[in-house]
Formats: C-alpha cells, sequence, structure tokens
C-alpha cells in the first residue's frame, strides 16, 4: 500500500512569491492535515480538511490557505512568502473515525 | 496551541540502556499517541494508548497513561542506535474531534 506522498521534495522562493504544496493521501484515508514543523521544533496545526471541506485552521495568517479535491488529496498554498515561512511542511492523512495519522516525507521550504 | 509538554527537551544515553520520555497534557482525551520523527522527516505512528488503558506494551516500547496526572510515559528498553530520534506525544481534545493536539518533542540520541 502506497504511504503518503508529498511533492515537491524541497522548494526554493524568494520573499513575496507564492508557494503551491501538494499531498496524495493513503488510499482510502478522507482526512489530510497540513503541519509546519520550523527547524528543531515541534508541530504546529495548519489546516484540516475532510470530504473536501475545511474543518479547522490552526492560528496562522490568512495567507496560508489550502483545498481538498474530489480524489483527498489536497494543496496548501502560502502567498505573499516571508522569510519565517522557512519550514517543514507536513501532511497526514486518515481514516474516517480515526485518531491515527500517516504522515509524508514533508516538503522542505526556503524562503530567501 | 499545543497541548502536550515532553519531558525532558532532550535525553542523551548509551546504547542498550533504558531512555524515558514523558508527556504532560491538560484537557481531557479519549486516547494519546506516540510518534517518532527521523531527522527532517515524516512521523511514524508508534503506539496509541486510549483513556481508560493504564498500560500498553508493543515491542520494546511501554507506555503508561495517569489520566489523574494527565501524564504520560514513553519507555524504550535495551535502546539501539536506530532509536536516535525525536519522539512526539499527541492527543486528542474532546472538542475538537480527530484534530491531534502535539507536545514539542524530546530529542533521544543513542550514543554507541
Amino acid at each position: 500500500e502506497a504511504g503518503v506522498t508529498q511533492s515537491p521534495t524541497h522548494l526554493i522562493k524568494t520573499r513575496g512569491q507564492q508557494a503551491t504544496l501538494r499531498c496524495s493521501p493513503i488510499s482510502g484515508h478522507t482526512s489530510v492535515y497540513w503541519y509546519q514543523q520550523a527547524l528543531g521544533l515541534g508541530l504546529q496545526f495548519l489546516l484540516w480538511y475532510d470530504e473536501g471541506e475545511e474543518r479547522n485552521r490552526g492560528n496562522f495568517p490568512p495567507r496560508f490557505s489550502g483545498r481538498q479535491f474530489p480524489n483527498y488529496s489536497s494543496e496548501l498554498n502560502v502567498n505573499a512568502l516571508e522569510l519565517e515561512d522557512s519550514a517543514l511542511y507536513l501532511c497526514a492523512s486518515s481514516l474516517e473515525g480515526s485518531y491515527e495519522q500517516f504522515f509524508g516525507p514533508g516538503t522542505r521550504l526556503t524562503v530567501l | 496551541s499545543q497541548q502536550g509538554e515532553e519531558d525532558p527537551q532532550a535525553l542523551s544515553i548509551q546504547e542498550g540502556e533504558n531512555a524515558t520520555m514523558n508527556c504532560s497534557y491538560k484537557t481531557s482525551i479519549n486516547n494519546l499517541q506516540w510518534y517518532r520523527q527521523n531527522s527532517g522527516r515524516g512521523l511514524v505512528h508508534l503506539i496509541l494508548i486510549r483513556s481508560n488503558e493504564r498500560e500498553k506494551h508493543s515491542g520494546r516500547l511501554r507506555v503508561t497513561l495517569d489520566t489523574s496526572k494527565k501524564s504520560s510515559s514513553l519507555l524504550i528498553t535495551a535502546s539501539r542506535a536506530a532509536d536516535t530520534a525525536s519522539y512526539f506525544c499527541a492527543t486528542d481534545d474532546l472538542d475538537s474531534n480527530y484534530q491531534l493536539i502535539w507536545g514539542a518533542g524530546t530529542k533521544l540520541i543513542i550514543k554507541p
């Protein structure tokens, strides 16, 4: 069974640009979660999608947005990039009704 | 917001010794999970313990949960170099459905 996949692996942008990160959940998983992890720190919750709807978002500005497609894959968009947006962005998926989350390898975003 | 707080922040032990990490949380929960993250990569689920359970084992892992103290511990016995990683606890929030609340993690280093 294929795990959660994320693309790209690395992304280098300059301040003010936009970044788009993609995530494909495990087949059959309907929930997708996005997290930001700055270097050496814990996970900060960004967004939760389930069945195509945004269920909750963390304490991040509106320039962080996303969506979930009918095939349950998801996209995270970060507009007007700032230097402090440099981090590892992790996507996780879960089955409906399950607390266990399965993580992808992450996208390392560097903002110069 | 971060609910779980791991203790210690970092732990360095010799290979073969036991490693104990602790997690404290603030609200009532349905369950508590432990995850491992190898350097700069995605997280891997280790074990889930339900609020009505006090102890759970999985291979060399032993997890305890004390809901009266709102705390959990993760014991890794007979540590190996491959156990070097960061360990995170995650709890659900009864008000947040299946969204998890994460601690800041314990960085474990196993010296050969």
